[in-house]
């Protein structure tokens, strides 16, 4: 049974680092076979795949055309744990952060607790 | 990006009824369609995947079908802890996009 635990702030600064870690038992980083993803959901956006990272021999990412230039995840295979970062964030960043696992590329098998992060000063 | 619309936003029903959820997609998705139930403050939780196939542990009230651009998540006889919000995804392609939810309340 694959668990993902989240663990960050909850509050950020307008033009600050949102940073978010998500440790995972049950299964590796490094899996073949699965991908480690980041999702936001918040009223007015909804849910809102971010990107993911996944090792196929090498690692790969992909992520999405709205955050592409502000966006980075990361695995830590030391720790069996990938992170979020998302740089200058305004107040539209302001949701609910899930990390999840994604078999085949495909569907979502396995969430996060879900983070709540606010943007403000 | 693959476009999902779901239909309806939000539907009231009694317990013991057949509710039906469709999604559609912008283009065909090749059966590759996801069902999720939310409840307020958790994180979705997977129902049906690859359109048709119930996740392990998922009542078989739950059923799924579809093909193409067109899908439905049927819960055939609505239970009290089915009153929720239900999210479709596409996995077709990245980026991974969802519906927009339909919230089930109660009748």
């Amino acid at each position: 049974q694959v668990q993902l635990q989240q663990s960050g702030p909850g509050l950020v600064k307008p033009s600050q680092t949102l940073s978010l870690t998500c440790a995972i038992s049950g299964d590796s980083v490094s899996s073949r076979s699965a991908a480690w993803n980041w999702i936001r959901q918040s009223p007015s956006r909804g849910l809102e795949w971010l990107g993911r990272t996944y090792y196929r021999s090498k690692w790969y990412n992909d992520y999405a055309v709205s955050v592409k230039s502000r966006v980075t995840i990361d695995p830590d295979t030391s720790k069996n744990l990938f992170s979020l970062q998302l740089n200058s964030v305004t107040p539209e960043d302001a949701a609910v952060y899930y990390c999840a696992r994604t078999v085949t590329g495909t569907f979502i098998d396995s969430w996060g607790q879900g983070t709540l992060v606010t943007v403000s000063s | 990006d693959i476009q999902m619309t779901q239909s309806p936003s939000s539907l009231s029903a009694s317990v013991g009824d057949r509710v039906t959820i469709t999604c559609r997609a912008s283009q065909s998705i090749s059966r590759y369609l996801n069902w999720y139930q939310q409840k307020p403050g958790k994180a979705p939780k997977l129902l049906i995947y690859a359109a048709s196939s119930l996740q392990s542990g998922v009542p078989s009230r739950f059923s799924g079908s579809g093909s193409g651009t067109d899908y439905t998540l049927t819960i055939s006889s609505l239970q009290p802890e089915d009153f929720a919000t239900y999210f479709c995804q596409q996995g077709t392609s990245t980026p991974l996009t969802f519906g927009g939810g339909t919230k089930v309340e109660i009748k």
